[in-house]
């Protein structure tokens, strides 16, 4: 079965500065997809980037990059130039590739990143 | 994207009536629902998924008769939780995608359900 690990349960970064949240996945498929969702207060999911397993270039979403490592299994999130409204809970999350959107997310436990002034 | 519409936004039931969670998606005809369940600074727990006009799916452990899934267009899925404890109270978020069209699922904007 496939896992999704991440192991920051909370972060936090100062406006305008970077940072990177981790996580971690347990696959034995070669074909999947990896998402990174935002949960502001209000709740509602949001994508904010997602990541095909088979392209080797690292998506990109304006202020928003990957660091997507396949052998290792790794898929970390880096937002740059942090931003008050960035302040939520990110989950990450796995779909396999076979049955497109109509497969399940497997999400991570989440990290809720505070933003300073 | 697409738009899912979920309704209502909150609801506060009394202990042992039952309450209907409707999942619309607006603008698109959706395959596949997926319904969710939400705790507190917890991560999202799937708790079934509904392909149009067939049973829905459900994970383990999830009550099927305390739970009822119907999705019965290609636009809307319900949710009805029976017989409500306060031990339902919880927040339920339901998503929608249609296989081969988009890449992923589209969510709505969940329900805080209260049973008191």
């Amino acid at each position: 079965a496939q896992t999704v690990t991440q192991s920051q349960p909370e972060m936090s970064v100062q406006e305008a500065e970077t940072v990177t949240l981790s996580c971690t996945y347990d696959t034995s498929e070669s074909d999947y997809y990896l998402f990174w969702y935002k949960q502001p207060p209000s709740r509602q999911m949001i994508l904010v980037i997602r990541q095909e397993a088979y392209k080797q270039q690292n998506a990109t979403e304006n202020r928003f990059s990957v660091n997507f490592q396949k052998a290792a299994k790794s898929f970390s999130l880096k937002i740059s130039d942090s931003q008050l409204g960035d302040a939520a809970m990110y989950f990450c999350a796995y779909r396999r590739e076979y049955g497109g959107a109509t497969n399940k997310l497997i999400f991570g436990t989440g990290t809720l990143l505070a933003v300073q002034p | 994207g697409a738009v899912v519409s979920q309704h209502p936004s909150w609801v506060i039931c009394k202990s042992g009536t039952s309450v209907k969670i409707e999942c619309r998606s607006l603008d698109f005809q959706a395959t596949t629902m997926f319904w969710y369940r939400q705790f507190p600074k917890q991560s999202l727990m799937l708790m079934a998924t509904s392909n149009e006009g067939s049973k829905a799916t459900y994970e383990q452990g999830v009550e099927k008769d305390k739970f009822l899934i119907n999705h019965a267009s290609l636009t809307l899925s319900t949710l009805t939780v029976t017989s409500a404890h306060p031990e339902d109270s919880s927040f339920y978020i339901c998503s929608a995608s249609v296989r081969g069209f988009y890449t992923e699922a589209f969510f709505g904007q969940g329900t805080r359900l209260t049973v008191v």
